[in-house]
């Protein structure tokens, strides 16, 4: 069973365009929901979180929109440049725990 | 230098052959973690560790074992290799509940 469903697999974005990624997760026990980006060849490295508290989070060209009630959240990358190509993974974390579940990753090109 | 370190970075061996990842983080945190990952399927949790006397199974630990020689390293091993296990494994540290997790530079593993 997926807990972290994410769409798209793929995305080709052009310079200077908004990339969106989307998660949706079943598991209300959830409440930390980081963003991690991995470039070719390295680890996975955190990118932005957001806690359910709020409904938006920015960070430079990065933002973060949270749903609660609809259990989706979304990732916004303004101005996408060339260099933000990279695979973008979701993830949800259960309150007191330390447990991630990731989503299936995205994939991102841009273009110029 | 690395944080965290993951030898060997690429490993090709046969089917039914033993093989061992090793782990070694100088980061001094508790928490560690094997994930694989595959295209398509994301990140999942093989098996994790919040102190040196404490493992515990994630979602896919069946054919893997692992072993916490030391706070600093985290083996993980695969008793009788199989093709099915042919992925990009990672390793991964946290400092507590509510820290991110950083990970290391992966290992690509190929059975043949």
């Amino acid at each position: 069973q997926q807990q972290v469903k994410q769409s798209p697999q793929s995305l080709i974005v052009q310079k200077g365009g908004i990339s969106i990624i989307n998660c949706a997760y079943e598991n209300t026990a959830f409440d930390y929901f980081p963003w991690y980006q991995q470039f070719p060849g390295k680890g996975p490295a955190l990118l932005i979180a957001i806690r359910p508290d709020v409904s938006e989070k920015k960070e430079g060209r990065f933002t973060i929109s949270f749903n609660k009630s609809a259990k989706q959240f979304s990732l916004h990358i303004m101005d996408s440049q060339p260099g933000d190509s990279a695979t973008y993974f979701c993830a949800a974390r259960p309150g007191g725990g330390n447990k991630l579940t990731f989503g299936t990753g995205t994939q991102l090109k841009v273009e110029l | 230098d690395a944080d965290v370190t993951q030898t060997p970075r690429n490993r090709i061996t046969k089917t039914g052959k033993r093989i061992m990842l090793e782990c070694s983080q100088t980061k001094g945190h508790d928490r560690m973690y094997w994930y694989r990952q595959d295209p398509g399927l994301g990140l999942r949790l093989i098996y994790y560790s919040f102190d040196v006397k404490d493992i515990n199974k994630g979602e896919i630990s069946d054919g893997y074992s692992v072993s916490r020689q030391a706070q600093a390293k985290f083996s993980l091993s695969l008793e009788s290799a199989i093709p099915n296990q042919t992925a990009l494994y990672f390793c991964a540290t946290s400092g507590g509940s509510a820290s991110e997790q950083f990970f290391g530079p992966g290992t690509r593993l190929t059975v043949l």
